[in-house]
């Protein structure tokens, strides 16, 4: 089946350090999402990407679609400590359904303050 | 309270036995999603629905099955738990317009 990889698994940074997760895909995507899941909570939605090459911003985290739609990656600048918790990227495949995501297996990111 | 409920939030229970995991949502939405998550392997997909006359199997259905009883109620069941379905579940809502999912709290499943 489609498959979506992401890497690091892990990362560890000191606080006020950078930090980037890296989805990458064989196929072309439709649309990426990205998630984040803090230490025993559920996944939450950070944002969506649909266009080759966006760039999106929020605060202090910058997301990317890849011009090919075949990867994106998510960079946090100079993390804190609320920055820690597991992201996710979440794919949907071009010319497949719309009903369902393919998620990664997830970047678990901790911060030492 | 929470755009997404799941009952039981934490459960126990023998190999063999039958158990339901329930979730409801305030949400609105028409779609709904049941996904398991193991260390390191992310969220996998069992089930979903796009509306009560309507079921789908996800990747990793075996074992499992789901009961659309309204479209703001959507459970999942293991028919004969065993221990490698030990695991965290998370139910998830969405709707058609490519938006993010929204996901409840989880239940946190123990097979002894």
């Amino acid at each position: 089946g489609q498959q979506v990889m992401q890497i690091p698994q892990y990362q560890h940074v000191q606080e006020g350090e950078d930090f980037t997760t890296y989805c990458n895909s064989s196929t072309t995507l439709s649309n990426i999402q990205w998630y984040k899941q803090r230490p025993g909570g559920h996944p939450v939605f950070l944002i969506q990407l649909v266009k080759s090459g966006e760039v999106k911003k929020q605060k202090r985290l910058t997301f990317q679609f890849g011009e090919a739609k075949k990867n994106s990656s998510l960079h946090i600048t100079a993390t804190q400590t609320t920055d820690v918790g597991t992201y996710f990227c979440a794919a949907k495949y071009s010319g497949g359904s719309n009903y369902k995501l393919t998620f990664g297996k997830g970047t678990l990111l901790t911060v030492n303050p | 309270d929470a755009d997404v409920t799941q009952t039981p939030r934490n459960r126990i229970t023998k190999t063999g036995k039958r158990i339901m995991l329930e979730c409801s949502q305030t949400k609105g939405h028409d779609r709904m999603y049941w996904y398991r998550q193991d260390p390191g392997l992310g969220l996998r997909l069992i089930y979903y629905s796009f509306d009560v006359k309507d079921i789908n199997k996800g990747e990793i259905s075996d074992g499992y099955s789901v009961s659309r009883q309204a479209q703001a109620k959507f459970s999942l069941s293991l028919e004969s738990a065993i221990p490698n379905q030990t695991a965290l579940y998370f139910c998830a809502t969405g709707t058609g317009k490519d938006y993010g999912y929204t996901f409840g709290s989880g239940t946190r499943l123990t097979v002894v």
